[in-house]
C-alpha cells in the first residue's frame, strides 16, 4: 500500500459526460500529480501541485482540469467525455516538488462508452 | 527534452533465468532514475530508484546502476520467479525550477513461465 489513495476505482460513464476523480496524497506529501496511462499513449503526464499550487503542465486536454485542496487532495475534472479518454488515471503524491520518490496510488480505471 | 528508451518485450523466462531490461536516457541536467512495476490488473510500484551516478538501487532481488557515461540503467534479477511477471517502467525525475515530472518509457512485459 502506497499511502495514496485514488476513488473511485472503476466507473463507466457516457460520451459527452463529466466525472471527477479524487486523491489523497500519502500523510505529509504536498505534491500531487496526474498521469495517464491508455494503450496507446502510455504513461503521460498530465499535471503536477505543490501545496495547492500548479507546479507544471504536461500533456493535459482543455476539457481536463485540476486543483489541490488547502486539506492537500485534489481532484481531476475530466469533461465532454470522448471514448478516447477510456484510461487508467493514476495520481501520484512526494514530499517535495523535486519528483525525489513519487508514490503511485492504485489508479481510477475510467470507460467512456 | 527527456526520454526514456526501453527494450520492446514481451520478455518470456523460464524460473531462476537471469534478467535484463535495457534502459537508456536523454535529460539535461542530472536526473533521477527509477523502475516502476506494474503488476496485472494493479497500479504502480515503485520498485528502485538512483538519485545520482554510480548509484545502484536494489529491492527484492532487482538491481540497477546509473550510469551517467551510456546514460543507462538496465534493471536485472540473478534469478526470476513466475510471481515477477509484471510490467516494468523504467522512468526518470527532472527538476525544471520549482516543478518536477516523470518520464516514462514505454514499458516491458516480463512473463515468466515455470
Amino acid at each position: 500500500d502506497s499511502g495514496v489513495t485514488q476513488t473511485p476505482k472503476h466507473l463507466i460513464t457516457a460520451t459527452g459526460q463529466r466525472v471527477t476523480l479524487r486523491c489523497s496524497p500519502r500523510s505529509g506529501d504536498l505534491s500531487v500529480y496526474w498521469y495517464q496511462q491508455s494503450l496507446d499513449q502510455g504513461l503521460q503526464f498530465l499535471i503536477q501541485y505543490y501545496n495547492g499550487e500548479e507546479r507544471a503542465k504536461g500533456n493535459i486536454l482543455e476539457r481536463f482540469s485540476a486543483q489541490q485542496f488547502p486539506d492537500l487532495h485534489s481532484e481531476l475534472n475530466l469533461s465532454s467525455l470522448e471514448l478516447g479518454d477510456s484510461a487508467l488515471y493514476f495520481c501520484a503524491s512526494s514530499k517535495g516538488f523535486d519528483g525525489n520518490t513519487i508514490y503511485f496510488g492504485e489508479g481510477s480505471w475510467l470507460t467512456v462508452v | 527534452g527527456n526520454s526514456v528508451t526501453q527494450m520492446e518485450g514481451p520478455v518470456t523466462l523460464s524460473e531462476e533465468a537471469f534478467l535484463t531490461i535495457n534502459c537508456t536516457y536523454t535529460a539535461t541536467g542530472y536526473p533521477s532514475l527509477f523502475w516502476y512495476v506494474q503488476y496485472p490488473g494493479e497500479g504502480l510500484q515503485l520498485l528502485l530508484k538512483a538519485t545520482k551516478a554510480d548509484d545502484k538501487g536494489s529491492n527484492k532481488g532487482f538491481e540497477a546502476t546509473y550510469r551517467k557515461e551510456t546514460t543507462s540503467f538496465h534493471l536485472e534479477k540473478g534469478s526470476v520467479q513466475v510471481s515477477d511477471s509484471a510490467v516494468y517502467f523504467c522512468a526518470l525525475s527532472a527538476r525544471t525550477g520549482t516543478a518536477s515530472k516523470l518520464t516514462f518509457g514505454t514499458g516491458t512485459r516480463l512473463q515468466v513461465t515455470l
